[in-house]
């Protein structure tokens, strides 16, 4: 079974600090990761997608990939309350279109 | 505006009657997916469709059907509902570009059934 695994959470952090999100997958063939945020009662929207092994920057959002280590993470620079929401990590495989998406880890920013 | 309208957002029904969501996008997208989420489980593809009359299963699609008949709708069908498919169900689509998968996947509402 494919899985894409994140800590549940809440992970609690002050207002203007750096929030690390991070996500690990079993699929070696995935190929895509993106990722969501969730607000409570509304749907996913996508942060980030990232393709490669390195760096991908964004605004306050930088996604990180490291296919070797089967690692995906999402650092938010300055986090602010708005910022609070369930954050879900998701991987396709390549070749298909089926998305593995994790149970999310729920960020709680601090004012 | 672009968007991904699912309907109705909130459904309580019986054990064993069939229903029908609804799923319509604005965006001429090829792929179209249907997920549940549940607690603790995470969101969940339920089927996927590719483009008109071109589906295929997701991680979880014992007791659902779809259909693709027109590019804009992908309707997700419970024949015999039972309580197990309580749950929050989300529409969403995006555009497919042959080998990569680098569009964004835009979310309908979601839909909230209640399965008594």
């Amino acid at each position: 079974q494919k899985e894409v695994e994140q800590n549940s959470g809440p992970l609690s952090v002050p207002e203007g600090a750096i929030a690390s999100l991070n996500c690990t997958y079993s699929d070696r063939g995935s190929q895509s990761f993106f990722w969501y945020r969730q607000y409570s009662g509304k749907s996913p929207e996508l942060i980030m997608s990232i393709y490669s092994n390195g760096d991908k920057e964004d605004g306050r959002f930088t996604a990180q990939l490291n296919k070797a280590s089967q690692y995906v993470s999402l650092l938010i620079r300055d986090s602010q309350p708005s910022d609070s929401a369930t954050y879900l990590c998701a991987g396709v495989t390549s070749g298909t279109y089926k998305y593995i998406f994790g149970t999310g880890t729920r960020l709680k920013v601090l004012a | 505006e672009a968007q991904v309208t699912q309907n109705p957002r909130y459904l309580i029904t019986v054990t064993g009657k069939k229903l029908t969501v609804t799923c319509s996008q604005n965006m001429n997208h090829e792929y179209m997916s249907w997920y549940r989420q549940d607690p603790g489980l995470g969101l969940r593809q339920i089927y996927y469709s590719m483009n008109v009359e071109v589906t295929d299963k997701g991680d979880v699609p014992e007791g659902y059907k779809v259909s693709r008949k027109e590019k804009r709708n992908f309707p997700l069908i419970l024949e015999s509902p039972s309580p197990n498919q309580t749950s929050l169900y989300f529409c969403a689509s995006r555009a497919a570009k042959s080998g990569t998968h680098t569009d964004t996947q835009y979310f309908g509402p979601g839909t909230r059934l209640t399965v008594l």
